[in-house]
């Protein structure tokens, strides 16, 4: 059983476009994240939900927009891509025990995204 | 941002050789991770070390940590060929909410 998957694997689109990127976990954690890795595959933090709750939210364009319609589940919509936006997104999960206090994340495979 | 940093950048073995990758790290820290990216896939997490340990082992994986020096290594013994990855440190900052990723080390084993 697959514990973070995430949806599609590959999303090639034209700029301008709306589209969306699914995530689900089945290990019971109840955060979850949204990270970017350029093509230098540096990792930067988009998003974290707590049970439900926004907890992060980084300097992002608000094209960008997380859903989360239960703690197993946060979607990423995003309008409007733009050239930029190319990279891989990744979903991860973790049980995190207090501040600070970070457990491991267990990561999806990625959604390569390529804007034409 | 309070980012690992790894050093070396780039590595490359012979199979059966060991691999030493060394962290830095700017402030105080509740635990330093460690994770292995192959290519094409997500990270996978390897060892977490707290702040009030000095060294972990996990099967041919030795993780030190010296917080005087702010600084942690990552010792893999008698490398694969599958072991061929990126190698990414993460800290956790007590009073943050996130891991701070490094920018990760790429190691080839060459068999």
């Amino acid at each position: 059983d697959t514990a973070v998957s995430q949806t599609p694997k590959y999303l090639v689109t034209q700029m301008g476009n709306d589209k969306s990127i699914k995530c689900e976990q089945n290990l019971g954690h109840d955060t979850m994240y949204w990270y970017k890795q350029d093509s230098k595959k540096f990792l930067k933090i988009m998003f974290s939900y707590n049970n439900k709750e926004l907890i992060i939210n980084e300097t992002v364009p608000n094209r960008f927009s997380p859903k989360s319609p239960d703690k197993a589940h946060l979607n990423l919509h995003i309008n409007s891509l733009e050239l930029g936006d190319s990279a891989v997104y990744f979903c991860a999960s973790s049980q995190n025990t207090g501040r600070g206090n970070f457990q491991p994340q267990h990561f999806g495979d990625g959604t390569r995204l390529s804007i034409l | 941002s309070q980012q690992g940093e790894e050093d070396p950048q780039a590595l490359s073995i012979q199979e059966g050789e060991n691999a030493t990758m060394n962290c830095s790290y700017k402030t105080s820290i509740n635990n330093l991770q460690w994770y292995r990216q192959n290519s094409g896939r997500g990270l996978v997490h390897l060892i977490l070390i707290r702040s009030n340990e000095r060294e972990k082992h996990s099967g041919r994986l030795r993780v030190t940590l010296d917080t005087s020096k702010k600084s942690s290594s990552l010792l893999i013994t008698a490398s694969r060929a599958a072991d061929t990855a990126s190698y990414f440190c993460a800290t956790a900052f007590y009073g943050n909410n996130r891991l701070a990723f490094g920018k990760g080390n790429q190691v080839v084993v060459i068999p």
